[in-house]
């Protein structure tokens, strides 16, 4: 059974960078054809898609938040990584990181981490 | 502002079928299949439909998704308490690289 986990700060001043991993369990983060992705959602609102990285290290972001977004791979230690610079209040939120298979769904997700932004 | 529309909320009673539709446009809905999401109060959304009907294993025939141009819909028949939960619509838009957009959710209350 796959599993994801997400780690990092619950806490971040305004104007730092955050920096989050996924840690993948039950199966390799390199084999199948899955893309590695993280969402995130703040209190009470809707679901927003950050960006996504494939198993070869390509990657596709959110518009809105690609100037402050990197997500990358390390496939030895079965991780993948959000780094969201310049973070403001309007970037507190659940942050979750997902499998999305090839059919295009998104079918496990992690169980989330909150990180607010102080001022 | 969600890339994707959806209504606010729905509800409905035991045993009802509720419909919740999802607008979206032709770089996302139009051209790329739907998925529909449901996330129950402080946990993870679970995929509920994938490629506009297709159930993913374990999920009841209760449930059945549709799309039709722009737009697509999702079909809760039989409504029981434990359907009680935020629902989400998502697609794929081509626009510039192309990112993955979502409905702002719709709240369903089972009365």
């Amino acid at each position: 059974q796959v599993q994801l986990q997400e780690s990092g700060p619950g806490l971040v001043k305004s104007s730092q960078t955050v920096s989050l991993t996924c840690t993948v369990s039950g199966g390799s983060i390199s084999s199948g054809n899955y893309y590695w992705t993280w969402i995130r959602q703040p209190a009470g609102k809707g679901l927003e898609c950050i960006g996504r990285i494939y198993t070869s290290g390509s990657t596709n972001y959110n518009p809105s938040l690609k100037s402050r977004v990197t997500i990358s791979v390390d496939t030895s230690k079965n991780q993948f990584s959000l780094k969201l610079s310049s973070v403001t209040a309007a970037d507190t939120a659940v942050y979750f990181c997902a499998r999305q298979t090839i059919s295009g769904g998104f079918d496990y997700w992690g169980q989330g981490t909150l990180v607010t932004v102080s001022s | 502002q969600s890339v994707l529309t959806q209504p606010p909320s729905a509800s409905g009673t035991p045993g009802q079928r509720v419909t919740i539709s999802c607008s979206g446009s032709s770089s996302n809905i139009g051209s790329n299949y739907v998925y529909w999401y449901q996330q129950l109060p402080g946990t993870a959304p679970k995929l509920l439909i994938y490629m506009n009907n297709q159930r993913p294993s374990g999920v009841p025939d209760r449930f059945s998704g549709s799309k039709s141009g722009t737009s697509a819909s999702l079909a809760i028949s039989g409504l029981r308490s434990e359907d009680e939960a935020d629902y989400y619509c998502a697609a794929w838009d081509d626009s510039l690289s192309g990112y993955w957009v979502f409905g702002g959710g719709t709240k369903l209350t089972v009365l």
